[in-house]
C-alpha cells in the first residue's frame, strides 16, 4: 500500500522565519510527487516534481525531491501570516493514484 | 474557466438517511476522483474513475458508500444509510491523463461539500 508520511505534524513560526516542511514515501511505480496548499477551502496546487534534484521554485516557496532517499522537502522564506495553511504532499504512482499525507499544520503569527 | 463543481457545498443530515454527492469534473479531464477528509485521518481516496470506469475503489469504506460516473462530466457519492462518522468534508477532483509516457498529473480540486450526520 501507498504511503506518504509528513513532518512535522503542526509547526507554529513568527512572520519572516524559514520553515521546512518534509514528505517521506513509500509508492509502487512513482510517478510523480505534489505539494498543495489548503487553507479554507479546495487544496491548491503549488509544485509537482518527477526528477531528483532539480529545485522547483514559486516566489518563496521551493522544493526538492530525492528519488534515492524517497523524501521531498517544501521551504518557505521570509513567512507571512498568509502562508498560514495546511501544506499537503501527495504520491502519484501506479494508476494513476494519488495517495495524500496526513498535511501539516503551518500557523504563521504577526 | 470554471472549475470542479461539487453540490450540496453543505449538508446537514440525520442518521439513516440517504446522502448523494454530486460532482461535475472539468471539461476535457478524464480523470474523475473523489476523496473524504477528515481531522484524524487527512485526505483518503475513496475511488477514482478513469474514462468514466471506475479504476480503484479499494478506498470506499464499506458498502453503504456507492460511486458511479455515468458519463464525462457527471459522478455522484452515494451513501445509504448515513451514520454519524461519515461526517466528513468530501471532495471531488478532476485531471487529464493521456496515454504513452506518463510522469503524473496535476489534479484539481472543487470546492467539497461538507457533510455533517446526526
Amino acid at each position: 500500500e501507498d504511503k506518504v508520511v509528513q513532518s512535522p505534524l503542526s509547526l507554529v513560526v513568527h512572520e519572516g522565519d524559514t520553515v521546512t516542511l518534509n514528505c517521506s514515501y513509500e509508492v509502487t511505480n512513482f510517478r510523480s510527487l505534489l505539494w498543495y496548499k489548503q487553507e479554507k477551502k479546495a487544496p491548491t496546487f503549488l509544485f509537482m516534481l518527477t526528477s531528483s534534484g532539480i529545485e522547483k521554485k514559486s516566489g518563496r516557496l521551493s522544493s526538492i525531491l530525492d528519488k534515492k532517499e524517497l523524501f521531498s522537502i517544501l521551504n518557505i522564506t521570509a513567512t507571512q501570516t498568509g502562508d498560514s495553511a495546511i501544506y499537503l504532499c501527495a504520491v502519484t504512482g501506479a494508476n494513476s493514484k494519488l495517495t495524500f499525507g496526513k498535511g501539516i499544520t503551518l500557523s504563521v503569527r504577526p | 474557466d470554471a472549475g470542479v463543481i461539487q453540490s450540496p457545498r453543505h449538508e446537514v443530515t440525520e442518521m439513516g438517511q440517504e446522502v448523494t454527492l454530486r460532482c461535475k469534473p472539468i471539461s476535457g479531464h478524464n480523470s474523475l476522483f473523489w476523496y473524504r477528509q477528515t481531522m484524524m485521518r487527512g485526505l483518503e481516496l475513496l475511488i477514482y474513475f478513469n474514462n468514466n470506469v471506475p479504476i480503484d475503489d479499494s478506498g470506499m469504506p464499506e458498502d453503504r458508500f456507492s460511486a458511479k460516473m455515468p458519463n464525462a462530466s457527471f459522478s455522484t457519492l452515494k451513501i445509504q444509510p448515513s451514520e454519524p462518522r461519515d461526517s466528513a468534508v468530501y471532495f471531488c477532483a478532476s485531471s487529464f491523463k493521456g496515454t504513452g509516457t506518463y510522469f503524473g498529473n496535476t489534479i484539481y480540486f472543487g470546492e467539497g461539500s461538507w457533510l455533517t450526520v446526526v
